[in-house]
């Protein structure tokens, strides 16, 4: 069965420092993955996705992620991170084909420091 | 501008009593979903549905039921028989690979 796992529940930052946020995943096939973000109260946005193609995914607010299959991992980064960037993400890996259900990790919530 | 409005935003049970969320989509998808999201626990499947007066439990279904009678809404009720009810509750419709969600309702419980 698919799994998602984000070893890191709770990071804490400097604003203007780099970031980046750990998923490793584990899927029979090469895996459709997905990064979402949620402020405190809402619901979930997405980030950005990858399907396939270039390993490297540029994605909203500045947000890019990297697969990488030897390590089966999908890290979200950002060179420098805003205050405004505080908030739960989430990395997700979708069934392929058919229903659409989705497995989402437990989620790294991010604070960012002045 | 499309998306998915659930409502209320906040919501509170009394011991024995029914309560019912409110999920509304405008993006024309066919899929719709509910999700419980409890801290440090990612998000739940309860119910989901790929089609209009057809739908599917989730893996944590108990305690909960829905309906699919139009493509635009698909309401939760959380009934009696659901113990621990205090949680948030996130609604999401998808175009085949993209989940859309909700800003949510948190219900609490009296």
């Amino acid at each position: 069965a698919q799994s998602v796992t984000q070893p890191d529940i709770h990071i804490t930052v400097s604003e203007g420092a780099s970031l980046e946020l750990r998923c490793n995943y584990s899927y029979g096939a090469t895996p459709y993955l997905f990064w979402y973000v949620q402020s405190p109260g809402q619901g979930l946005q997405l980030l950005l996705k990858y399907f396939s193609g270039d390993t490297l995914v540029q994605g909203i607010k500045g947000f890019e992620a990297e697969f990488k299959r030897s390590q089966s991992s999908f890290n979200l980064r950002k060179p420098s991170v805003h205050w405004s960037d505080a908030a739960e993400y989430f990395c997700a890996v979708p069934q392929r084909g058919g229903y659409q259900k989705v497995t989402f990790g437990t989620g790294t919530k991010l604070q960012v420091i002045p | 501008d499309g998306g998915i409005t659930q409502s209320p935003k906040y919501l509170f049970r009394k011991e024995g009593q029914n309560v019912t969320l409110s999920c509304e989509q405008n993006l024309n998808h066919d899929a719709m979903y509910w999700y419980r999201q409890d801290p440090g626990q990612g998000l739940r499947l309860i119910y989901y549905s790929q089609i209009v007066n057809d739908f599917q439990k989730g893996d944590i279904a108990e305690g909960y039921s829905v309906s699919r009678e139009k493509k635009e809404s698909f309401p939760l009720t959380v009934t009696s028989a659901q113990k621990n009810p205090t949680a948030f509750y996130l609604c999401a419709s998808s175009n085949e690979d993209i989940q859309y969600f909700g800003a949510g309702t948190r219900l609490s419980v009296l």
